[in-house]
């Protein structure tokens, strides 16, 4: 059983592109959750989805970042007009549900703003 | 809203040695798990021990057990026998059940832990 994917591993961009974060949940795992993690710091926490639906949103800034987990497909984490701030490692995990207490974390994207 | 404190950046011992990272958190909640993950180089993030606060029994996975005192909402880690290969951010972490079901983990700074030959 695959663990939880992410790609890329390394994303760099310049300042004012968009960047992409795929993430890839374990079989069977119907839950995602983002985490960023800004250098010498701890993991905050993001955004949580089910399939097709946002549970909770509140660690997410409210411009420029979005996110999905469409019926079909990986979890995305989109962020728009990237600036040097937005260089961290983003990490997702997956559980099978709510009711689950433990989640599975992927390697992380790390993403460079230039 | 939750917080969680590690009150030690980082800390060193010899190899064989006991170490003991210890964790502070707050929350109003009154059902919730405690988690501490193990950071290596990889940045992969790795579960090392969890505790459900419901437990009075501290957790244990082999060399790595935990001492829980719900009423000073303290959460420390000892690691036994120590060994280069647990060389590693170690993050402390906290998960409420309010919600009828888990929310996001609230995670601490992190204690960096050398070990030493």
């Amino acid at each position: 059983n695959a663990g939880v994917m992410q790609n890329p591993r390394h994303l760099v961009r310049r300042r004012g592109q968009e960047a992409r974060l795929r993430c890839s949940p374990m079989k069977g795992h119907s839950h995602v959750y983002w985490y960023r993690q800004l250098p010498e710091e701890g993991l905050k926490f993001m955004v949580y989805l089910q399939k097709e639906n946002i549970i909770d949103e509140s660690g997410m800034p409210k411009e420029r970042f979005s996110a999905e987990f469409p019926k079909e497909g990986p979890s995305i984490l989109r962020i728009q007009q990237v600036v040097r701030g937005d260089s961290a490692a983003y990490f997702c995990a997956s559980s099978p549900g709510r009711a689950t207490y433990e989640q599975y974390f992927g390697p992380g994207t790390r993403l460079t703003v230039t | 809203a939750q917080t969680v404190t590690q009150s030690q950046p980082e800390m060193s011992v010899q190899e064989a040695e006991t170490v003991t990272l210890s964790c502070t958190y707050d929350t109003s909640e009154s059902n919730y798990y405690l988690f501490w993950y193990k950071q290596p180089p990889s940045r992969q993030m790795i579960l090392v021990i969890r505790q459900e606060a419901y437990k009075q029994q501290n957790a244990t996975e082999n060399r790595f057990s935990v001492n829980f005192q719900k009423a000073a909402k303290s959460f420390s880690l000892k690691i036994s026998d120590s060994q280069l290969g647990d060389t590693a951010m170690y993050f402390c972490a906290f998960m409420g059940l309010s919600g009828g079901g888990a929310d996001g983990l609230t995670f601490g700074k992190g204690t960096h832990l050398i070990i030493q030959p």
